[in-house]
């Protein structure tokens, strides 16, 4: 089934600490995206890359880094974790524009605590 | 002035009524908007994109454009409770393909 999966559902993790949240898809689509959503602030743009080889920054980049080595992955890493980025982080993709309807189709989504 | 602006909420109708659900943007060379379903601890779902001014229907849904006043609605006719959810406007606001979403507008149908 064609989609966005994105590992993992859920972390608990300590400030100071490395992670990386992974994101696969298998719709080819050349651009993907993360965001981070917040009570009362809607979905942010952190990073996003509109194909293999290159990304940009989003409206909130700071502390996280991205990379895309691939079509299908877009992984989000943190360097060292602070509580403020305790969010739920989702990743999207979607066709360029000129490319069809450019639809952003969003993963499940992963919820991280950093304590 | 944020860039794309919901009201939070809730609007509370009762089934079986139309939900008017609206949203306003600030830039004027907008080109593409999308109305997103999150159910509460769910990822957004697209319900419809709309491009060009006046209305495009998908089954009970209709968005609206109208690009001179800025604003883009989202009518849900015949409200089943299973539409309460939180309602997102995205709107992509120039030739790049990066969306700005507004905080959503929480929606609960009554049976």
């Amino acid at each position: 089934i064609a989609g966005i999966t994105q590992a993992p559902t859920s972390q608990i993790l300590a400030a100071g600490r490395r992670m990386t949240l992974r994101c696969t898809q298998d719709m080819r689509h050349n651009a993907m995206y993360w965001y981070r959503q917040d009570l009362g602030l809607g979905l942010r743009l952190i990073h996003y890359s509109n194909t293999a080889g290159t990304t940009g920054k989003g409206e909130v980049p700071d502390g996280y880094s991205v990379s895309r080595a691939n079509t299908d992955d877009f992984p989000l890493t943190l360097a060292s974790a602070v509580p403020s980025q305790t969010s739920v982080y989702f990743c999207a993709s979607s066709t360029l524009p000129g490319q069809g309807d450019n639809e952003q189709f969003f993963g499940p989504g992963t919820r991280l605590t950093v304590l | 002035q944020k860039e794309v602006e919901q009201n939070s909420g809730p609007l509370s109708v009762p089934e079986g009524a139309i939900a008017s659900l609206n949203c306003t943007y600030s830039d004027r060379g907008s080109q593409s908007f999308f109305w997103y379903r999150q159910y509460s601890g769910k990822s957004p779902e697209l319900i419809m994109s709309i491009y060009s001014n006046g209305d495009k229907e998908d089954g009970r849904f209709t968005a609206q454009l109208n690009k001179a006043s800025q604003y883009v609605s989202l009518l849900i006719r015949d409200s089943q409770p299973s539409d309460s959810a939180t309602y997102l406007c995205a709107v992509r606001m120039d030739s790049s393909y990066k969306l700005i979403f507004g905080s959503g507008t929480r929606l609960l149908v009554r049976p």
